[in-house]
């Protein structure tokens, strides 16, 4: 089966800063891949998600990677702020009944 | 908004209970599913349902069981509490196949 690995498992960055959050999957036939943001005592939310036949996508200071060639996305946060502190998960799933292949979380943790 | 409601934010209940977490989507998605989440293992899944009495085994089935009578409510079920499953519990939903899972605030359980 799928299997994604999800690095950092912390990140510290100063307010301002950019933040960068890799994922790598093993199985090819993935074909969507979302990043939530879980704050403390809330249920994951998706805050960007991206198809295997696009190979980057923005949302204002949110930006998703995708390189098939490699099996591997990222997420990139700019500017980022003290409300940006949460744990971060990627998936991937290969679309058969939304099973999804969740990596292992980052914690990320902006300094004011 | 898609909204998923999980019956419970926190329960205690002692070993060789039966414990009952319930889960309802307001969005009529067929597909539903419970994960559980500890630290440093990321989300696991443990059963997902993709039509009404249907329902499939996910990753760490083993002392759980769930019922989908309805298309909205997805329930897990614990036969026999044990310890190792003081966890947090997640539902989530999601529509059609690849589209992306809505998850619930998560009900954090404790087993004495």
């Amino acid at each position: 089966g799928e299997n994604v690995e999800q690095h950092p498992s912390t990140l510290s960055v100063q307010e301002g800063d950019s933040a960068v959050i890799k994922c790598t999957y093993s199985d090819s036939a993935s074909n969507y891949f979302p990043w939530y943001k879980q704050e403390l005592g809330k249920g994951p939310q998706l805050i960007i998600d991206i198809r295997s036949n696009v190979g980057e996508k923005k949302d204002q200071r949110i930006a998703v990677t995708l390189n098939k060639t490699a099996k591997h996305f990222s997420l990139h946060i700019t500017e980022t702020q003290p409300e940006d502190s949460a744990v971060y998960f990627c998936a991937a799933t290969l679309g058969n009944f939304n099973k999804f292949y969740f990596g292992s979380g980052t914690k990320l943790n902006v300094k004011p | 908004d898609v909204k998923v409601t999980q019956s419970s934010r926190y329960l205690v209940k002692r070993t060789g209970e039966k414990v009952f977490l319930e889960c309802v989507q307001d969005m009529d998605h067929e597909n539903m599913f419970w994960y559980r989440q500890d630290p440093g293992l990321g989300l696991r899944l443990i059963y997902f349902s993709y039509d009404v009495k249907m329902k499939e085994k996910g990753d760490i089935p083993e002392g759980y069981s769930v019922s989908r009578e309805k298309k909205e409510r997805f329930s897990l079920i614990l036969e026999s509490a044990s310890t190792n499953q003081t966890s947090m519990y997640l539902c989530a939903s999601a529509g059609t196949v690849s589209e992306t899972q809505y998850f619930g605030p998560g009900t954090r359980l404790l087993v004495l």
